[in-house]
């Protein structure tokens, strides 16, 4: 068991690019989420998957956000036309079965995001 | 909808000295309620977790937390602060033991020699 990792951990871009960030959950993690946390604050959903299916969508993914878990294993998370707002730590999550009061859910280090 | 109530953003203790910090949740359904420490640069550590076994959760560290209905609270508590303890803490809630969860706005714990 690695742990949830993410990459790149730091990024910085310019006003108006697009970035992409990956997340590999814990091997066979069933559940995927990511969070957006801004200074100060605490961290935000944003969206998850189950398996390969994105079930939820926060109010918060702009249409200029999208999400991605193609084969059900690791996750992409791309924002167009970066804006200064978007200026943040994504966090990335993985649980096997959010159900099960066994399970917990265990978070990245996170891709700590600045657009310059 | 759920949402958390963190008092206090900033909490600064003598090493040694009782930690408390507090959260208040708000829930339509019976919640899972959390606790999660974060140090700088880096992810959430999960320390502690309620989920109706018992009001009185022990996690790692030292720290433990007691839910109390009536009062809809769930602060944390360590008996003596190490130097190590100094970080930003997170309540938080969700409808399920390891699912989407609403976080807190956080508490910097500072711990003085």
């Amino acid at each position: 068991d690695t742990g949830v990792s993410q990459n790149p951990r730091h990024k910085i871009t310019k006003r108006g690019q697009n970035v992409t960030f990956r997340c590999d959950p814990i091997s066979e993690h069933n559940r995927l989420y990511w969070y957006r946390q801004t200074l100060g604050q605490g961290p935000e959903f944003l969206t998850y998957f189950q398996n390969e299916a994105q079930l939820e969508k926060s109010r918060l993914l702009s249409d200029r956000f999208s999400a991605e878990r193609p084969k059900g294993s690791f996750s992409t998370l791309e924002i167009q036309r970066t804006e200064q707002g978007d200026s943040a730590m994504y966090l990335c999550a993985s649980s096997l079965d959010p159900d099960r009061l066994t399970d917990t859910q265990y978070f990245g280090p996170g891709t700590r995001l600045t657009v310059l | 909808a759920q949402s958390v109530t963190q008092l206090g953003s900033h909490v600064s203790v003598s090493e040694g000295a009782l930690v408390l910090l507090r959260c208040n949740y708000s829930s339509s359904v019976p919640p899972y309620l959390f606790w999660y420490v974060q140090y700088p640069n880096q992810g959430l550590q999960l320390l502690l977790k309620y989920t109706s076994a018992a009001t009185l959760v022990k996690g790692i560290n030292g720290f433990e937390a007691e839910f109390k209905k009536s009062e809809t609270s769930f602060h944390l508590t360590k008996p003596s602060a190490h130097m190590s303890d100094a970080a930003e803490y997170f309540c938080a809630v969700s409808n399920t033991n390891a699912g989407k969860s609403t976080f807190g706005d956080g508490t910097t714990l500072t711990v003085k020699p």
